[in-house]
């Protein structure tokens, strides 16, 4: 069965360092998302990216944020100059463009110190 | 009023109980209605789209009341394994900002 996969699993940065987490969909999805889950609280949406270009985005995703799918497999969410409360698990979902159906990766739980 | 709004439990059933969750949705103009199971800290998994007619896949039912925005689950002859957290998921016509509500948690017991 297909599946969404992440890495790394687990990322530990500093302050002020920038990070790039990494996300496969679903071959055949054109619909790709990314999404933060602090610990305890609801997941929440970032990000959506369609035919190369961001389709919409939150307001979390301000310039600290950026998106890119630089070959045919890939989909990053880079965060630069990571602060104390960007620490959360970032999930990466991609969907088919009938049924919209997110199918989400493993996440990758993101700890800045 | 908050985009999606679920109880937030916990609902505590022994096994084979029937339960049912529930939630509203603020915004009319919603399209795409989905239920998500999540286990601690695990990514969301796809449980079922819910359709305007209804649907049901084995022991679980969803139901759509575009009118009232509302939307519910219904659990059949609980499972143990069926314990997690249960989110209700919105999306927009036209629009992909997906809203998450904060997830219904569920205890089956033996």
């Amino acid at each position: 069965e297909p599946e969404v996969t992440q890495t790394p699993s687990h990322q530990v940065t500093q302050m002020g360092q920038e990070v790039i987490l990494r996300c496969v969909p679903i071959s055949n999805h054109l619909y790709f998302y990314w999404y933060r889950q602090i610990l305890g609280q609801k997941v929440e949406f970032l990000v959506s990216f369609y035919n190369n270009e961001i389709s919409e985005k939150s307001e979390i995703f301000d310039d600290q944020f950026s998106v890119e799918r630089p070959d045919g497999s890939n989909f990053t969410l880079k965060i630069r100059s990571t602060k104390l409360e960007d620490s959360a698990m970032y999930f990466c979902a991609s969907s088919d463009s009938i049924t919209y159906e997110q199918y989400f990766g493993p996440g990758t739980r993101l700890t800045v110190t | 009023r908050k985009e999606v709004e679920q109880d937030p439990g916990p609902f505590n059933v022994p096994e084979g109980a029937t339960v049912a969750f529930n939630c509203t949705y603020s915004n009319s103009a919603s399209q795409s209605f989905f239920w998500y199971r999540q286990d601690c800290r695990k990514e969301p998994k796809l449980l079922m789209s819910v359709y305007s007619s209804g649907n049901e896949d084995g022991r679980f039912t969803a139901q759509l009341n575009r009118a009232s925005q509302y939307i519910s689950l219904l659990i059949r002859d609980s499972k143990l394994s069926d314990s997690a957290t249960y989110l209700c998921v919105v999306m927009p016509t036209g629009g992909f900002k997906t809203i998450f509500g904060a997830g219904t948690r569920l205890f089956v017991k033996a």
